[in-house]
């Protein structure tokens, strides 16, 4: 079976940094777009960002930009968010995400959660 | 961008009902719709891609419909265990959700 596990979710304060971590298994990981998605407590979801199966594309939503940055590492069936600069708003749970086939999110992991606060 | 829209925002039905949940998109995203199911304190799962196919292990009660702006999710015969928020989701450009439909098992 599928397994995501996202790691590194902290208290942190705002101006701060923090990297995220999601450990993939179960599947050949180099083959799949990987995305970050977050959910602000009591609130809806938001697509992050995501990055192909060989790392040369990759996508932020602009909320994010000049902020985040989303890398890989295939021999380590790992991605990663790195955070700089974040701010109350960037308060979530964050979720790892394989894009099935067709770029829909066929799996999720439980969540890490970013609380951003002083 | 493209915006998600449902409705309703919230609702109540029993056991064994049919329930239908309304998703509209901004612009027309063909057929490049999914529908997934979160249950409190859950990551959400995928039930519905490509607007009507059912994932493998979810039940037939699901069914979705629609192409271009105007999608719906059908849940029949309610189980108490439905009880959750539903999002449908646009992946034609980059990726946006709808705000989300709650709902109740009275």
């Amino acid at each position: 079976e599928v397994q995501l596990v996202e790691s590194g979710g902290a208290l942190v304060q705002p101006g701060g940094s923090l990297r995220l971590s999601c450990a993939a298994s179960e599947f050949t990981f180099s083959n799949f777009w990987m995305s970050w998605v977050r959910q602000a407590p009591g609130e809806g979801l938001e697509w992050v960002a995501n990055i192909k199966g060989d790392g040369s594309e990759k996508y932020l939503v602009g909320s994010v930009m000049g902020r985040f940055t989303i890398s890989r590492d295939n021999a380590k069936n790992s991605v990663y968010l790195q955070m700089n600069s974040l701010r109350a708003e960037d308060t979530a749970v964050y979720y790892c995400v394989r894009e099935g086939g067709g770029a829909y999110f066929d799996y999720w992991g439980q969540g890490t959660l970013v609380t951003v606060s002083s | 961008d493209i915006q998600m829209t449902q409705s309703p925002s919230t609702l109540s039905a029993s056991v064994g009902d049919r329930v239908t949940i309304t998703c509209r998109a901004s612009q027309s995203i063909s057929s490049w719709l999914a529908w997934y199911q979160q249950r409190p304190g859950k990551a959400p799962k995928l039930l519905i891609y490509k607007a009507s196919s059912l994932e493998s292990g979810v039940p037939s009660r699901f069914s979705g419909s629609g192409s271009g702006t105007e999608f719906t999710l059908t849940i029949s015969r309610l189980q108490p265990d439905d009880s959750a928020t539903y999002y449908c989701q646009q992946y034609k450009s980059h990726y946006s959700f709808g705000q989300g439909t709650k709902l109740e098992i009275k």
